[in-house]
């Protein structure tokens, strides 16, 4: 069964660090692109990032609100995906959901994890 | 910047067919996906390409699409499909374009 099971969230103060894990079963990460989307609480999706598929680390794409805060990547050793959070604002406060990312050009997402909160507060 | 409309809410009685639509200017040339979203849990995947159904989703769900506007059916809708609906395409500019509609919260 293809599952994804995100970890790492958590309360951080503006302007600190996270990393969020995203610990793919069932599929090899190496063999397709995968996203972060996240939510505000009470709001809608939001996409965030994406990295392509492929053994050489792969492509890196991230929406313009999070560009040189967030960064994406991958470990195929351990099947598992991260995103590494600097310099967070309020505004970041949102549950962080990663899923695997099909149809390159048309992008659509399945399946999804079941999200991990990162909550930006002093 | 690219944008995906859809109406807040729609309501059905239980039994009835509830439609959702979702437009923008880039669907004629690019596939819409939907979501659906029950509360407090991950979304997931009920209609990719405009028309296709993921296995295991209900046959009571089905997409159409018509210029910029794409639809979401759901026939003889029952209490378990109340729940947040998304659509989803991507910007046709060339860039990593991911865009989600606002949601659509139906109510049963």
């Amino acid at each position: 069964e293809v599952q994804l099971l995100e970890s790492g969230g958590g309360l951080v103060q503006p302007g600190g660090s996270l990393r969020l894990s995203c610990a793919a079963s069932g599929f090899s990460l190496s063999s397709y692109a995968m996203s972060w989307v996240r939510q505000a609480p009470g709001k809608g999706l939001e996409w965030v990032s994406a990295i392509s598929g492929g053994g050489s680390g792969g492509s890196t794409y991230y929406a313009d609100s999070v560009k040189g805060r967030l960064t994406i990547s991958r470990d195929t050793s351990k099947n598992t995906l991260y995103l590494q959070m600097n310099s967070l604002r309020a505004e970041d406060t949102a549950v962080y959901y990663c899923a695997r990312d099909l149809g390159f050009g048309d992008n659509w997402f399945d399946p999804w994890g079941q999200g991990t909160l990162v909550t930006v507060s002093s | 910047s690219y944008e995906l409309t859809q109406p807040p809410s729609v309501s059905v009685s239980p039994g009835q067919t509830a439609r959702i639509t979702c437009s923008g200017d880039a669907l004629p040339k690019k596939y819409a996906h939907w979501y659906q979203q029950r509360p407090g849990q991950a979304p997931v995947l009920v209609i990719y390409k405009d028309t296709e159904r993921p296995s295991g989703i209900s046959e009571r769900f089905s997409g159409s699409s018509s210029g910029t506007t794409v639809t979401l059916t759901i026939s003889g809708v029952q209490a378990e499909d109340e729940a947040d609906y998304y659509c989803q395409s991507v910007d046709s500019s060339g860039t990593y374009g991911v865009v989600f509609g606002g949601g659509t919260k139906l109510t049963v």
